[in-house]
């Protein structure tokens, strides 16, 4: 059972690139999240996704996009890459209902924009 | 003021110590918390949920203080593998899905 799968693992970008993080989750999970973790600030959510055909934002949503692609897939992109975005990025997932609220990492994307 | 505080630390404990680390919520509503456990470079980790005073597994206890607002974490009789950051996690109870993270509290058990 692969869980939560991202690519790429590393990335590094000019600054003004543009690139998709892709995410896929094989648990059946309704919602779906990016978040970005910066050296001693925690994680910071980027967007969500509640359900299939919906996305909001989170804390940090500037300069990201978000795709909803059906139940399985969440792609974040980066439109014109600038080097705050510099981060590693995780993708989780987690089932509704209460009793369910453990969210299920990805390994991580490093991103290094230049 | 941010969703959620912690401490960063260190927390420099040897082994076998216990020791207790803090998180401050702003949203007095909020009905659940969560402990996830993040080992450098790697994902974070569920650890402990609680949804009431409080939970317990083994060495690991959680507890709710509402009325200041903060959940805390003990950990008895330390190991090395505990060395960790420990985030928690505060879902307003107006939007369950806004999973807002503390920046974390590093522990370093020491031999």
């Amino acid at each position: 059972n692969a869980g939560v799968t991202q690519t790429p693992k590393f990335q590094v970008l000019k600054t003004g690139q543009s690139m998709t993080l892709q995410c896929a989750q094989d648990m059946n999970h309704n919602s779906m999240y990016w978040y970005r973790q910066d050296p001693g600030m925690g994680l910071r959510l980027i967007y969500y996704s509640a359900s299939e055909g919906t996305t909001d934002k989170g804390e940090v949503p500037n300069g990201y996009n978000v795709s909803r692609l059906n139940k399985r897939e969440f792609s974040l992109r980066l439109e014109s890459a600038a080097p705050s975005q510099t981060s590693v990025y995780f993708c989780a997932s987690r089932v509704l209902g209460t009793g369910s609220e453990k969210l299920f990492f990805g390994s991580g994307t490093q991103l290094s924009v230049l | 003021r941010k969703e959620v505080e912690q401490d960063p630390g260190p927390f420099n404990v040897p082994e076998g110590a216990t020791v207790a680390f803090n998180c401050t919520y702003s949203n007095s509503a909020s009905q659940s918390f969560f402990w996830y456990r993040q080992d450098c470079r790697k994902e974070p980790k569920l650890l402990m949920s609680v949804y009431s005073s409080g939970n317990e597994d083994g060495r690991f206890t959680a507890q709710l203080n509402r009325a200041s607002q903060y959940i805390s974490l003990l950990i008895r009789d330390s190991k090395l593998s505990d060395s960790a950051t420990y985030l928690c996690v505060v879902p307003p109870r107006e939007n369950f899905n806004k999973f807002y993270f503390g920046s974390g509290t590093k522990l370093n058990v020491k031999p």
